[in-house]
C-alpha cells in the first residue's frame, strides 16, 4: 500500500500563530486524469473526521480561509494561519490516487 | 442536513460476527458511493470497503477481505458491513462515509465501536 507520511506528529501552537503540517507520498499522487486526489481532514476531539481540503487546494464549504493547501506529485502542506483554540484536534492527510486510500500517521494540534 | 446514522456495533467474542448498518438522509443516496473507515482506540484512520451506486463494484482492503462484505439497499437508503471471523484487531469506531470521488470522503457518521474480545 502506498505511505503517507506526516510531519510533525505533535505541534503546539501559540493562539494567532501560523501551523504547517506537511505530508509525503511513497509515489506521486497524479492520477491518469492529471487530477491530484489528495485530502485533509480535522477530527476534534471526540468527533468524527471532517473534510477541510480536498484535491490538494479545494476548501470545503464552511472552513475558515485561514486553511489553505498546497503542493504537488509527492510532498504536500496544510497550513493554517492565525491558529485559534477550535482548530485543536489530529489533522489526516490521505490519498485516493491509488487503491487502497491510505492515510497519514495523523499531526496532533495543541494551543500552547 | 446529511445525517449518516450507524447502529449493530457492540462486544463480539474472536470468531464472531457482526453487521453494522448505516441509514442516509439528506443525500441523494442511490447517487452516492459509500463507504467503512474504521479507527482503533487511539489510533489513526483506515480505509475498510467501499461500494459504488448500484452496489455492482465493490472493493475491500486486504486486511479484512474474505471477512468482510460492504452492501447497500437503495430502497432502504442503507449502507451494511457483514463482519464475519472477526480478531481482536478489528477492534474500532467503524465509520459509515460518504465518499463523492477517489475517497474523498464529504460526510462521516458518528461512529460506532465494535470491540472483539474473549
Amino acid at each position: 500500500d502506498l505511505v503517507m507520511t506526516q510531519s510533525p506528529l505533535s505541534l503546539p501552537v501559540a493562539p494567532g500563530q501560523s501551523a504547517s503540517i506537511s505530508c509525503r507520498s511513497s509515489q506521486s499522487l497524479v492520477y491518469s486524469d492529471g487530477n491530484t486526489y489528495l485530502t485533509w481532514f480535522q477530527q476534534r476531539p471526540g468527533q468524527s473526521p471532517r473534510r477541510l481540503i480536498y484535491e490538494v487546494s479545494k476548501r470545503d464549504s464552511g472552513v475558515p480561509d485561514r486553511f489553505s493547501g498546497s503542493g504537488s506529485g509527492t510532498d504536500f502542506t496544510l497550513k493554517i494561519s492565525r491558529v485559534e483554540a477550535e482548530d485543536v484536534g489530529v489533522y489526516y492527510c490521505m490519498q485516493g490516487t491509488h487503491w487502497p486510500p491510505t492515510f497519514g500517521q495523523g499531526t496532533k494540534v495543541e494551543i500552547k | 442536513e446529511v445525517k449518516l446514522v450507524e447502529s449493530g456495533g457492540g462486544l463480539v467474542q474472536p470468531g464472531g460476527s457482526l453487521r453494522l448498518s448505516c441509514v442516509a438522509s439528506g443525500i441523494s443516496f442511490s447517487n452516492s458511493w459509500m463507504a467503512w473507515v474504521r479507527q482503533a482506540p487511539g489510533k489513526g484512520l483506515q480505509w475498510v470497503a467501499n461500494i459504488n451506486t448500484d452496489g455492482s463494484d465493490k472493493s475491500h482492503v486486504d486486511s479484512v477481505r474474505g471477512r468482510f462484505t460492504i452492501s447497500r439497499d437503495n430502497a432502504k437508503n442503507s449502507l451494511y458491513l457483514q463482519m464475519d471471523s472477526l480478531r481482536v484487531e478489528d477492534t474500532a469506531v467503524y465509520y459509515c462515509a460518504r465518499d463523492p470521488h477517489f475517497a474523498a470522503v464529504d460526510h462521516w457518521g458518528q461512529g460506532m465501536l465494535v470491540t472483539v474480545s474473549s
